[in-house]
């Protein structure tokens, strides 16, 4: 079982529909959570942190459930530039010292006109 | 400016060759990684320094060797490139806290080798 796996994808949804990803972490000893987001030929960028309470970054929300050990991002009102692939990141700790950025297999999203 | 720079960005040479990829950070973190992205887009860690001190070193073959002068900069070196080397090579960097959660990853803009 891969570390953190993600809906397989990928989503193609109209302008201004509400789309969610779901990603399960297999190590219960994970520290912090992610998403990242990464267009064609980039590298990886920080959509946002996620935490146990939940939280919102303008149309965008991100749910954590550590005793389910599952992660969830909500994009609402789809917007053509939100086309990219979706990365799950968790980190364990590894040995009390230094962390590890594990990433999912990513969601690639298409926003259609 | 740019907070995680890595050279060259593109890199294409031959099997047998022996390559480096340069990586630097001035966002005085203090780890840093390399990581992998193959064909099929998966991410995956090779390396971490903490302090120049390697910490994660997963299963990469010998071929591979990271090298740490300082914290700031962490290169990769490849002797005897194969084919199956061809793939988008990744720095990023992080600060260490320790303990302490939500210290995100900032990442070059990769290094495409294509081995021929």
């Amino acid at each position: 079982r891969k570390e953190v796996e993600q809906d397989p994808g990928p989503f193609n949804v109209p302008e201004g529909a509400t789309v969610a990803f779901n990603c399960t972490y297999s190590n219960s000893a994970s520290q912090s959570f992610f998403w990242y987001r990464q267009d064609c030929r980039k590298e990886p960028k920080l959509l946002m942190s996620v935490y146990s309470s939940g939280n919102e970054d303008g149309r965008f929300t991100a749910q954590l459930n550590r005793a389910s050990q599952y992660i969830s991002l909500l994009i609402r009102d789809s917007k053509l530039s939100d086309s990219a692939t979706y990365l799950c990141v968790v980190t364990p700790l590894i040995d009390n010292y230094g962390q590890n950025f594990v990433f999912g297999p990513g969601t690639r999203l298409s926003v259609l006109p | 400016d740019t907070a995680v720079s890595q050279t060259p960005k593109y890199l294409v040479t031959q099997m047998g060759n022996d390559k480096s990829i340069k990586c630097e950070q001035n966002l005085g973190h203090d780890t840093m990684y390399w990581y992998k992205q193959d064909s099929k887009k998966f991410l995956k860690i090779m390396f971490s320094y903490n302090n120049k001190e390697l910490i994660i070193n997963e299963t990469v073959p010998n071929r591979f060797s990271p090298k740490s002068p300082d914290k700031a900069h962490l290169n990769l070196h490849i002797n005897s490139l194969e084919l199956g080397d061809s793939a988008v090579y990744f720095c990023a960097s992080s600060q260490d806290l320790g303990w302490v959660s939500d210290t995100e990853a900032f990442f070059g803009q990769g290094t495409r080798l294509t081995v021929v």
